[in-house]
């Protein structure tokens, strides 16, 4: 069963419309911790925030702002007043307290149209 | 600052050949790894190192061989190319352990390989 799910296989946006990728995860462990990433069209993948399971204050950061509720198993980001330079991949991962890796979903690709 | 560096950015292989995708990082980080990515699957976890001299396989480790000789590399050789590794290829490190202090991954620019 994928850890991390990401329903939303594409998604496009007017600019500065508002746009929230969902990310659902699941683990049995009560220490963990989540992750978005951005993977622009050059190609690399820049890492944009990470949460630990003890936090669930959503935090906002510019434009970006994520949404972490442990009773829905959801760790969500929301853009708000896209602008073309956020068309990208973005991806949203999990990493567990007693785990070796990164579990990663299968991505969200943001067109935003000018 | 070089982060993760991988060599090479592109490569095409013809079935059956074996070649070594490099990646070093300046870091000083214990764990490095490789993924492949593919369209619609995501970032895949071929094999990870949680320190030098320790390796481990990950979800889609067959027809890859990886080594941890120092802190600073981790090569990831195809041992006989096939049409099926055509693929984005990544190295990422990170300070320790993904699950240990939640250190984030830093990843390389990637390699496009193609298997003909």
């Amino acid at each position: 069963a994928q850890k991390v799910t990401q329903a939303q296989t594409e998604i496009s946006v007017v600019e500065k419309e508002d746009v929230t990728l969902d990310c659902v995860y699941e683990t049995r462990d009560t220490t963990y911790y989540l992750f978005w990433y951005k993977q622009p069209p050059s190609g690399e993948l820049v890492f944009l925030i990470r949460r630990n399971s003890f936090d669930e204050q959503n935090e906002i950061s510019g434009r970006y702002s994520w949404n972490f509720q442990k009773s829905t198993s959801s760790f969500n980001f929301t853009i708000t007043a896209s602008q073309v330079v956020d068309s990208a991949v973005y991806f949203c991962a999990l990493s567990e307290a007693f785990g070796n890796q990164f579990y990663f979903g299968t991505g969200t690709s943001l067109t935003v149209i000018p | 600052n070089a982060g993760v560096t991988q060599t090479p950015k592109f490569q095409v292989l013809k079935t059956g050949q074996s070649m070594t995708l490099q990646c070093a990082q300046d870091m000083n980080h214990e764990y490095m790894s490789w993924y492949r990515q593919d369209p619609g699957m995501g970032l895949r976890l071929i094999h990870y190192s949680v320190g030098a001299g320790i390796t481990d396989q990950g979800e889609v480790p067959n027809g890859y061989n990886v080594s941890r000789s120092t802190t600073e590399d981790f090569p990831l050789r195809l041992l006989s190319a096939a049409p099926s590794q055509t693929s984005v290829y990544f190295c990422a490190s990170s300070y320790s352990n993904p699950g240990t202090r939640g250190s984030e991954a830093f990843f390389g620019q990637g390699t496009r390989l193609t298997v003909v």
